[in-house]
Formats: structure tokens, sequence, C-alpha cells
């Protein structure tokens, strides 16, 4: 079964900090392109961050260039999203998910972990 | 950026009824195009991936054409389970740009 699970969301104030994991089982990490995906309380998807399977080629949105990493540890089949400078506009439901390098699409996808940005 | 622009933004319609979502690209995007179902609380569901291939089990209801800048998605004979909202976004490469958006209620 495929699984992914994120973890390490949080409150936290603007201007700090907050890492996102996301473990991976039930398919080929190693061989997979992965996203992060975040979506703010009662609004729509946005994309944010794409890494392919080794780490070689990395992407961000404008909106979060500069102040967030996506990094992968293929050795723990795991995704991360370390996040800095937040703002409250950050504030969202984060959701990791690969991209089949087959179909184009974001075929598998976590459950989200929320990172709230509040003083 | 390519930006993606959906239509409507909602709609209401009743169980049978033919439902039509739009998506447009600024730009051509060739058939680099996807479409997913989310529910509240969920995350989303591919539906539709290179513009007109359906999933795996996803219902045969569920349609897509396009190609270059103008897609649609449709749900041929609406059903009570498909509420929710609807996203296109661009497929294949970064940056993976999603539509706004289109709320399906169930009248």
């Amino acid at each position: 079964e495929v699984q992914l699970v994120e973890s390490g969301g949080g409150l936290v104030k603007p201007g700090g900090s907050l890492r996102l994991s996301c473990g991976a089982s039930g398919f080929n990490f190693n061989n997979s392109n992965m996203n992060w995906v975040r979506q703010a309380p009662g609004k729509g998807l946005e994309w944010v961050s794409y890494i392919t399977s080794g780490g070689t080629y990395i992407y961000y949105a404008d909106s979060v260039k500069g102040r967030f990493t996506i990094s992968r540890d293929n050795a723990k089949n795991s995704l991360y999203l370390q996040m800095t400078s937040l703002r409250a506009e950050d504030t969202a439901v984060y959701y990791c998910a690969r991209l089949s390098m087959v179909r184009g699409g974001l075929d598998y996808w976590g459950q989200g972990t929320l990172a709230t940005v509040s003083s | 950026d390519i930006q993606m622009t959906q239509s409507p933004s909602s709609l209401s319609a009743s169980v049978g009824d033919r439902v039509t979502i739009t998506c447009r690209a600024s730009q051509s995007i060739s058939n680099s195009l996807n479409w997913y179902q989310q529910r509240p609380g969920k995350a989303p569901k591919l539906l539709i991936y290179a513009a007109s291939s359906l999933e795996g089990g996803v219902p045969s209801r569920f349609s897509g054409s396009g190609s270059g800048t103008d897609f649609t998605l449709t749900i041929s004979s609406l059903q009570p389970e498909d509420f929710g909202t609807y996203y296109c976004q661009r497929g294949y490469s970064p940056p993976l740009t999603f539509g706004g958006g289109t709320k399906v209620e169930i009248k």
C-alpha cells in the first residue's frame, strides 16, 4: 500500500522556522520526483516546490524562493521542507506528493500537515 | 510563468446533469494538463492526466478534452459523490501551476 505521511507542522511566530518531513512507503521513492503543495485555509491549491529523484534539480514557486529549501534522503525514504522567515500567508496545510513521470500528474498524496504562522 | 484560469468558480447542479468545467492556460501547454477532485478535508485525487487519459479506478463518467490552451473536464451524469472542488494543473514539469478551482455542489 502506498503511503505518504507528513509531519512537523505546528504553530510558529512570524519570522520563525519550521521543518516538515514526509515519509514514503509502498512505492519506489528513490526513482520518484517529489513535490510539496500547500493549501491555505479556505483557499485553492498552490504548488510550492519540486525535487528530482536524485536531488539534482530543484524548483520553487516565486512566493517561497529564498525562504524554503526542499531536500530528500533516499536512504530514509524521506522528503523534507525547511521553511524559514515564515509569514502569516504561509499558513496552510502542506502536502507532499509524487509526480508520475509517465502520466505527468501528482498520483500519490499524503494527508497533509498544518503549519500556522501567528503571533 | 504560465497561468491557469478555471471557470466557473462554482456551480450547482442536479444528480444526472451533465457538468462542464473549463481551464485556460496563458500559453500553449500541448496536452500537459491534469484534473483533480478534492473533497472537504481530504487530499486531492488525480482524475485525468495528459488532458484526456482517465486515471485508474476513476469512473468513466469523467472525461477530459482539449490541447494547447483550452481544456474541458466533463462529468456526463453527475452523482451525489461528485461534490467537491475540481482543479486543473499544468503537468509534467515545474512549475506545476494549479487553476483556482471549481466548487461543485449538488442541488
